[in-house]
């Protein structure tokens, strides 16, 4: 089955305590992004990548690193975390031609105390 | 700026009866537009694409509009169901000239009651 997977789902962690959020997809999709979504914000892009090696900021990449070391796994990693990053993360992954739709995760909700 | 806003915010409509939501874009040079529909604590999934020379397109009980002129868009639900309790996101993507880039409208969010 084609898809997108994250984790973890759910996490409660508190201020400065590094972690990683993984992402994996199975469709060999060359595109692949990080986004955050929080109440009356909608979905905002953190960081993307268009292939292997590849990564670019997107609108809200502060606190946030990702690499793309393989074509199927994107993590995005938060080195100190902050309460201003609890939110809602969703993974997405896409072909790259301009019609590629994009394929979401389930989402990890994050909350940083 | 590129941006894509959307209304209402949230509407509430009875089960049976239609809706239509809008989008609207500012991002050129365009390529498409995609509406997803997102459950509640679930990732968006793609319903719909519209390219610059589509006017309409039907998925079921869902219709998107395009007038690429106006910059405006519009996702149509027929007869709603329960099911179609979600938020709705109008996604544009400008063209290779604009890199690609995606702009994400701020989504509709629509409760249907029985």
């Amino acid at each position: 089955e084609a898809q997108v997977t994250q984790n973890p789902r759910y996490l409660i962690t508190v201020t400065g305590k590094k972690l990683t959020v993984t992402c994996s997809q199975n469709m060999n999709h060359e595109y692949m992004s990080w986004y955050r979504q929080d109440p009356g914000l909608g979905l905002r892009q953190i960081y993307y990548s268009m292939n292997v090696e590849v990564t670019d900021k997107g609108d809200v990449p502060e606190g946030y690193k990702v690499s793309r070391k393989e074509k199927r796994n994107f993590p995005l990693i938060l080195e100190s975390p902050s309460p201003n990053q609890t939110s809602l993360y969703f993974c997405a992954s896409s072909r790259r031609d301009t019609t590629g739709e994009l394929f979401f995760g389930e989402g990890s909700r994050l909350t940083v105390l | 700026k590129n941006q894509v806003e959307q209304s209402p915010q949230s509407l509430i409509i009875l089960e049976g009866k239609n809706c239509t939501l809008q989008c609207n874009y500012t991002v050129s040079p365009f390529s498409n537009l995609r509406w997803y529909k997102q459950d509640t604590g679930r990732g968006p999934v793609s319903l719909t694409i519209m390219t610059f020379s589509e006017n309409t397109k039907s998925n079921g009980r869902y219709t998107a509009t395009l007038d690429a002129d106006t910059k405006q868009s519009s996702l149509h639900i027929t007869a709603s169901q329960l099911s179609d309790s979600a938020s709705y996101i109008c996604v544009v993507r400008g063209n290779r000239a604009a890199g690609n880039k995606l702009t994400f409208g701020g989504g509709t969010r629509v409760l249907v009651k029985p």
